[in-house]
Order: C-alpha cells, then structure tokens, then sequence
C-alpha cells in the first residue's frame, strides 16, 4: 500500500553542523514530494518542495534530494541551528496529478544541541 | 499574507459529546483540507474539499464525523458523538488549487475525556 517512512525517529546534531533527514517511500507514481517542518503547538510549515521530474532542489539552507530509482527523499540542512529543531515531515503526493492528496510520513524529530 | 486560521484552538470533551471546529483558509484558495494528526503521528487526511464540492472523504469515518464549506470558502468539522480515540489535533489546510502548495493552519486540540 501506499506509505511514506522516515529512517530515523530522532536525529540529533551539534550547532553548526549539517543535517540529514531522510525518508523512504513506496509508490513509484508518485510526482510531488513536501518537507514540512512542525515546532510544538504548531501547523506545519513549508519549507520545500519537488517534484518527480526534479532530482534536486535547493532553497535558503536546504536542499532537496530525490532518488526515484530507490524511492528516496532527503532533506538536508546547512549550518544547523537552535531555531532548526522540530518534528520534520516529508510528505508525498500519491493522488492523481491533479487532487493533491498528501500521505505524511511518521516525522523525525532534530535536536539541535548548543 | 494572512495564513489558515482555526478555532478554537483547545477543546476538551467528554465522549459522547459533540464538537465542532472551524477553518477559514487563505483568501483565495479553492482546497481546503481538513487532517487529523494523533500524538506522534504524521497528519491524516480527513476530507478534501475544491470550493465547495468534496473531492476525497475516503477516510472520514462518516458515522460521526461531517465537515461541510458551503459558500465555498470557511469550512466546519463536526464530530458528534466523540469517542476517546478523536483524541488529536484537527489540522486545516488549503492550497490555491489541487496541485499547488498545501498551507497549514495551527490545528485544534481535541481532549475527549
């Protein structure tokens, strides 16, 4: 069935350094893929998007990788700070091209450590 | 830019009872998306709406949930009665069209007691 996975339930980090957040998911026709970001209490929020016909995309301190021939989204984060830590989901479009169904994943947590 | 805004934001419960929620999405979006999102989980689409018509209520458990958007932009959710396990935050979203971008709102909070 249809499902989008993290690898990693929490992931922590030194200040400063990058971040890695990975996740897997299962079906091949999916064509847009979302990284959300949820502080406690909160929505989520934005913060990129790609779509399948993209294997890269970067935006202000992330980038986007997608590998469709292993089903693999990663977000990373440069120079990773304190306001960073959150729950991150990514999440896929698994819908038709045109009804914007979103499955999230289960979110990995990032500690930011000072 | 206003974003999605909800209400209440807290709301507690005891089974049985009813509740309802309300969402009025950014100016202009045709979707709005209502999702459940239990305590470490990611959100769960509820219903999809495009304008005022549903587009996906698959996973609407339409015994006692119903959520209508009537003029086509505010939209409410109403579960009557709640069980325990409604326990969660109710997330509403909407996006310029089915394709675009999908914005959250800051979601209630459900305690059924």
């Amino acid at each position: 069935g249809e499902s989008v996975g993290l690898h990693l339930p929490t992931l922590s980090v030194q200040e400063g350094d990058n971040s890695i957040i990975n996740c897997a998911y299962s079906n091949s026709a999916s064509d847009y893929f979302i990284w959300y970001k949820q502080e406690s209490g909160k929505g989520p929020q934005f913060i990129i998007d790609i779509r399948s016909n993209m294997d890269k995309r970067q935006g202000q301190r992330v980038t986007v990788l997608l590998n469709k021939t292993v089903k693999h989204l990663s977000l990373q984060i440069a120079a990773t700070q304190p306001g960073d830590s959150a729950v991150y989901f990514c999440a896929e479009n698994t819908g038709s091209s045109n009804t914007g169904k979103l499955i999230f994943g289960q979110g990995t947590t990032l500690q930011v450590k000072p | 830019e206003a974003g999605v805004a909800q209400s209440p934001r807290y709301k507690i419960i005891e089974k049985r009872q009813s509740v309802a929620f309300w969402c009025n999405p950014i100016s202009g979006h045709a979707t709005l998306y209502w999702y459940q999102q239990i305590l470490g989980q990611g959100p769960k689409l509820l219903i999809q709406f495009q304008n005022n018509g549903v587009v996906d209520d698959s996973q609407l458990p339409k015994d006692r949930f119903s959520a209508e958007r009537l003029k086509g932009v505010d939209s409410t959710l109403k579960i009557q009665p709640a069980k325990l396990e409604d326990s969660a935050v109710y997330l509403c979203a909407s996006s310029l069209d089915q394709v675009g971008k999908v914005y959250f709102g800051p979601g209630t909070r459900l305690t059924v007691l």
